[in-house]
């Protein structure tokens, strides 16, 4: 099983839809959790960070954290073609260090 | 917007040339790392560093070597380039303070070898 696990996609969502991005982890200790935008031929770009459980707003996005069930997910209200990348979930291993574990991504088509 | 800077950005290079990859980060920053990742794959952690003169191998085995003499310095060099080497190169800063773990990403060297 991998420490990161995300659905690879292709996901496909209309303009203006909401897009939903899921990640499971492995290690229930985990603290920090993080999503990356990665355009195309770019380096991934931080968009969102959460550490407690619960919702955290900001802008169009939406990151969720479930710590019982060890799943993050990211929601991106008003999809726009330009939120077409794919999408990294990464999460900080509770190893006492500050190793992050990249999940593969889920390649997002926002369709205009 | 993250500062951090790889060059170069692109590099054509025959087999068995050295070549040193660049990173510097002017955000104080005591944590770097280097990660490899081809396309449409996921990323994979090779180098990391805590700080000046601490380095460890990440999880896949490079024949990369890297330095770190100065905090906002992280080179990553290759011995003698082969064409298994063809990948993009990234590197990220992490700062320990707070809650901030979060990684800052350079805009990466692709790197081809012939």
């Amino acid at each position: 099983q991998k420490e990161v696990e995300q659905n690879s996609g292709p996901l496909s969502v209309p303009e203006g839809a909401i897009a939903s991005l899921n990640c499971t982890y492995s290690d229930r200790g985990s603290q920090s959790f993080f999503w990356y935008r990665q355009y195309s031929g770019k380096s991934p770009e931080l968009i969102m960070s959460i550490y407690s459980n619960g919702d955290k707003e900001d802008g169009r996005f939406t990151a969720q954290l479930n710590k019982a069930s060890q799943y993050v997910s990211l929601l991106i209200r008003d999809s726009q073609p330009s939120d077409s990348a794919t999408y990294l979930c990464a999460v900080n291993l509770n190893t006492g260090g500050f190793k992050t574990i990249f999940g593969a991504g889920t390649r997002l088509f926002v369709k205009a | 917007e993250a500062d951090i800077y790889q060059t170069p950005r692109y590099l054509v290079i025959g087999t068995g040339k050295k070549i040193t990859l660049e990173c510097s980060q002017t955000m104080g920053h005591d944590k770097m790392y280097w990660y490899q990742q081809d396309p449409g794959m996921e990323l994979h952690l090779i180098h990391y560093s805590y700080g000046v003169n601490s380095t460890e191998k990440g999880d896949l085995s490079s024949e990369s070597t890297v330095s770190r003499i100065r905090t906002e310095h992280f080179p990553l060099t290759l011995e003698s380039a082969r064409p298994s080497h063809t990948s993009q190169y990234l590197c990220a800063s992490s700062d320990h303070r707070g809650t901030g773990v979060e990684q800052f990403f350079g805009p990466g060297t692709r790197l081809t070898v012939l």
